[in-house]
């Protein structure tokens, strides 16, 4: 799987976009974009993932750049809940229980009231 | 609530001793993934079981070692714990899709 770059941590305004990027210049054309996040002590959640296209739905958004070398998650309207660690994951398409995921330290982000 | 529940939550043990984690996978998960995460650090795998099956492995050394069962529930062991054992022990079940995340076992080592 291909190696992931985030920043370690981002503050972001309560009410405002955060935009969390994620370089990933080794991906592969048959490997994916996943994000993740863990809230503190809970287990990583799945938020949402893409090819090549962007895709969107009711947490976020995902915006890939067109040489699939990096991307950015978007919470439209940060609220104090999405407070979390967000990983950056790039994986081929899950199949037959080949379904591993490879984390790395992911981004803290801090919504500020 | 992602319906993959994990027991015990907590649990304290002793170096050299033996632990055994549980998981209950979501319902049609056929696939159950165990990770390791210290603290700080990111989710580590540890092994995937498919229909019963070991089916892909980290960095872990055989002390580690699982199940899988017919209802697709999932058992990890450790023998001979060690100090750096503790951490939070997290399964994830899937169907060739999206993983969903228990919420943890977290094991303390002393």
């Amino acid at each position: 799987d291909a190696k992931t770059t985030q920043p370690p941590s981002m503050d972001c305004a309560e009410g405002r976009a955060a935009n969390l990027p994620c370089n990933h210049s080794t991906i592969s054309g048959n490997e994916y974009v996943y994000w993740y996040r863990q809230i503190h002590s809970q287990g990583p959640q799945y938020i949402i993932h893409g090819l090549k296209n962007n895709e969107t739905n009711e947490m976020a958004s995902l915006i890939i750049t067109e040489d699939r070398k990096s991307s950015t998650l978007i919470l439209p309207h940060a609220t104090l809940r999405d407070t979390a660690v967000y990983y950056c994951i790039v994986r081929v398409a899950p199949n037959f229980g080949n379904e591993k995921l490879t984390f790395g330290t992911g981004t803290r982000l801090t919504i500020i009231p | 609530e992602t319906g993959v529940t994990q027991s015990p939550t907590h649990l304290i043990k002793t170096r050299g001793q033996q632990v055994t984690l549980r998981c209950s996978s979501q319902s049609g998960h056929n696939t159950v993934s165990w990770y390791q995460q210290a603290l700080g650090q990111g989710p580590q795998f540890i092994f995937q079981y498919y229909r019963e099956e070991e089916n892909g492995r980290g960095n872990f050394p055989p002390r580690f070692s699982g199940l899988q069962f017919p209802n697709y529930s999932s058992e990890l062991n450790v023998n001979a714990l060690e100090l750096d054992d503790s951490a939070l022990y997290l399964c994830a079940s899937s169907r060739q899709g999206e993983q969903y995340f228990g919420p943890g076992t977290r094991l303390l080592v002393l």
